[in-house]
């Protein structure tokens, strides 16, 4: 079974940084691309970041609106999918979901971690 | 980037009854390599997304055959052929044949 776990979720203050963790199971997570995609409260889905396999380059793309600001990254040995988040702003507030592309894009999603940036 | 518009914000729905959502990008979704990646994900309230239908029409594992995918180039529709209880919350179309990837709004579906 197919299960992806975030963490890292927290309260932090604007300009400050936290790095969100997702822990995947299930699937042999070196062969498949992965996002993060996040959601602000009450709000829609906002496609945050993409990170290829490494067979594929291990090629990362990135929103404009943290591009500069956040990196995707992967642990092919642990099965763990990274986002290092800096220079957090207010309207980066939101839960943070790792998303799996396994047979299709965004097939398996993580019940998600909340990030609050707020003084 | 490309942008997902979908119609209608809001839907009270029958049960038992149809129902149908659309959604229309702003250019051709159609990929360099022939696929068309239009999705439909739904979401009820408190939990994760879930993915319904990749590729404009093809159900994802485990999705009722209630539920199918239809459209072409920039306009797809969602339809529901019987909407059970379990179908409240927001459907979301997005795309994801050109980076930055981008959803549509959400239709938020209610049971009248």
């Amino acid at each position: 079974e197919v299960q992806l776990l975030e963490s890292g979720g927290d309260l932090v203050q604007p300009g400050g940084s936290l790095r969100l963790s997702c822990a995947a199971s299930g699937f042999t997570f070196s062969r498949y691309t992965m996002n993060w995609v996040r959601q602000a409260p009450g709000k829609g889905l906002d496609w945050v970041s993409t990170i290829s396999d490494r067979g594929n380059g291990a090629n990362t793309h990135y929103a404009d609106s943290v591009k500069g600001r956040f990196t995707i990254s992967r642990d092919d040995s642990e099965s763990t999918l990274y986002l290092q988040m800096n220079s957090l702003r207010a309207e980066d507030t939101a839960v943070y979901y790792c998303v799996s592309r396994l047979a299709h894009h965004f097939d398996y999603w993580g019940q998600g971690a909340l990030v609050t940036v707020s003084s | 980037e490309i942008v997902m518009t979908q119609t209608p914000l809001s839907s009270p729905v029958t049960l038992g009854q149809p129902a149908s959502f659309s959604c229309r990008s702003s250019q051709n979704l159609v990929h360099s390599d022939g696929n068309t990646y239009l999705s439909w994900l739904h979401q009820r309230p408190g939990q994760p997304p879930r993915l319904l239908i990749y590729k404009i029409s093809n159900r994802w594992s485990g999705v009722p055959d209630r539920f199918s995918g239809s459209g072409a180039g920039t306009d797809f529709t969602l339809k529901i052929s019987r909407v059970e209880a379990e179908d409240v919350g927001v459907y979301y179309c997005m795309q994801a044949t050109q980076f930055p990837w981008t959803f549509g709004q959400g239709t938020k579906v209610e049971i009248k």
